[in-house]
């Protein structure tokens, strides 16, 4: 199986800053790679796929790069909505693997 | 409006079988590739099973193969999971939720259900 390893697990950072989390991977997933917010007591919600392809309805602050074994995801300007924990998944190859998740706090 | 609505949860002993079901609306059902991803309490996401539209393709994680069963009804615009010889690592919130149309990522989903395994 594709082992997703993210980091930081945990980040705490202020309103306005600009955060970054990052995934990285096993083997080479050819940007099969997508991210996920799950609010506090929510569904995980898509946010991006594709490695950078932002998901409907998804504000433009967020956005995610990388290639191979290595992906992020940028938060620009944070908002206090975006208080979440946060995942990334592989569907390069099954079964689909997700990474253990960065939660996200306000400090 | 995409909607994804379990049910079916609940307290179950260890070795007991419950079924789950996904009711789903706002699309059209029999043309969407469906799956279940679970989640412990306080833990991250993990993938269970998934049927394609038509049923032809089923895939199941190596935690619960030969132990679950996916499957669909799309007359009904339902999707099932039953779950037999259940153990105590089955304890999760459960969701459903719909692959994307291009490939395996996982576009709406669920709010969860919850199954409790425990003497």
């Amino acid at each position: 199986d594709i082992q997703m390893t993210q980091s930081p697990a945990s980040l705490s950072a202020s309103l306005g800053e600009t955060v970054t989390i990052e995934c990285r991977v096993s083997e080479d997933i050819y940007s099969n790679l997508a991210w996920y917010q799950q609010k506090p007591g929510n569904s995980p919600q898509l946010l991006i796929y594709d490695a950078n392809s932002l998901a409907d309805g998804v504000p433009s602050r967020f956005s995610g790069s990388g290639s191979g074994t290595q992906y992020f995801l940028k938060i620009n300007s944070l908002q206090s909505e975006d208080v979440a924990s946060y995942f990334c998944q592989q569907y390069n190859n099954y079964p689909w693997t997700f990474g253990g998740g960065t939660k996200l706090e306000l400090k | 409006e995409v909607q994804l609505v379990e049910s079916g949860g609940g307290l179950v002993q260890p070795g007991r079988s419950l079924k789950l079901s996904c009711v789903a609306s706002g699309f059209t059902f029999s043309d969407s590739g469906m799956n279940w991803i679970r989640q412990a309490p306080g833990k991250g996401l993990e993938w269970v099973a998934y049927i394609s539209s038509g049923s032809s393709y089923i895939y199941y994680a190596e935690t619960v193969k030969g132990r679950f069963t996916i499957s669909r009804d799309n007359a009904k615009n339902t999707l099932y999971l039953q779950m037999t010889s259940l153990r105590s690592e089955d304890t999760a919130l459960y969701y459903c939720a719909r692959r994307s149309y291009f490939t395996h990522f996982f576009d709406y989903w669920g709010q969860g259900v919850l199954v409790t395994v425990s003497s």
